[in-house]
């Protein structure tokens, strides 16, 4: 199946800018979305189709997604901010949904 | 407001099977894709299984595949996962997950809470 790689974790300062990373083999051919996950509670699209935000979410998390890697991108980090994010495709050659490994966000 | 409801999680003993059920409600739910998407405790999201709208197109993932089956009654608004030869790697917590648009499949937009299956003996 198609494998997609993350970070398992990022750690920074509130205010900083946050980069999460996504990697697969010419991923940038397909539309890549992102969650964010907290403890006990359910995910939370932040990110879809590489870079669109549904409402609700913060102009702070933007994304991209080119060649072999997409990213996630969280400017001004709160406290608040800190969650596993996830990375997802859908391979339709396969008809697979795939997840990334997630990336814990520590926020220092 | 969109509200999925997941049930039918609990304990039972290897070997044995189990149903799931979503209830959802706040939308036309016969307009889109839905999903089982589960999380073993301290690991990472797995894409289970996901149902076209009108059940035409189906997938499983590759460690399901053959013991679960995915349907859904639009009638009634509900999905269900219907899990047979359980194991204990499917202990985990159960969440449906309904897509973002009508004209899209796995991008998903909005969850229930998840319900929680644990396979012990």
């Amino acid at each position: 199946s198609y494998g997609l790689t993350q970070p398992p974790s990022v750690s920074l300062a509130p205010g900083k800018t946050a980069r999460i990373t996504c990697g697969g083999n010419n991923i940038g051919s397909y539309s890549v979305h992102w969650y964010q996950k907290k403890p006990g509670q359910a995910p939370v699209l932040v990110i879809y189709a590489d870079r669109d935000r549904p409402s609700g979410i913060p102009e702070r998390f933007s994304g991209s997604n080119s060649g072999n890697t997409a990213t996630l991108t969280i400017s001004r980090v709160e406290a608040g901010d800190e969650a596993d994010y996830y990375c997802q495709i859908w391979d339709s050659r396969t008809d697979h949904v795939q997840f990334g490994g997630g990336t814990r966000l520590t926020v220092l | 407001e969109v509200q999925l409801v997941e049930s039918g999680g609990g304990l039972v003993q290897p070997g044995r099977s189990l149903r799931l059920s979503c209830a959802a409600s706040g939308f036309t739910f016969d307009d889109y894709a839905i999903h089982w998407v589960r999380q073993v405790q301290g690991k990472g999201l797995e894409w289970v299984s996901g149902i076209s709208w009108n059940s035409g197109s189906i997938g499983y993932g590759d460690s399901v595949k053959g013991r679960f089956t995915i349907s859904r009654d639009n009638a009634k608004n509900s999905l269900y996962l219907q899990m047979n030869s359980l194991r204990t790697e499917d202990t985990a917590v159960y969440y449906c997950a309904k897509a973002r648009t009508t004209g899209t499949w796995a991008d998903f937009a909005d969850w229930g809470q998840g319900t929680l299956v644990t396979v012990s003996s």
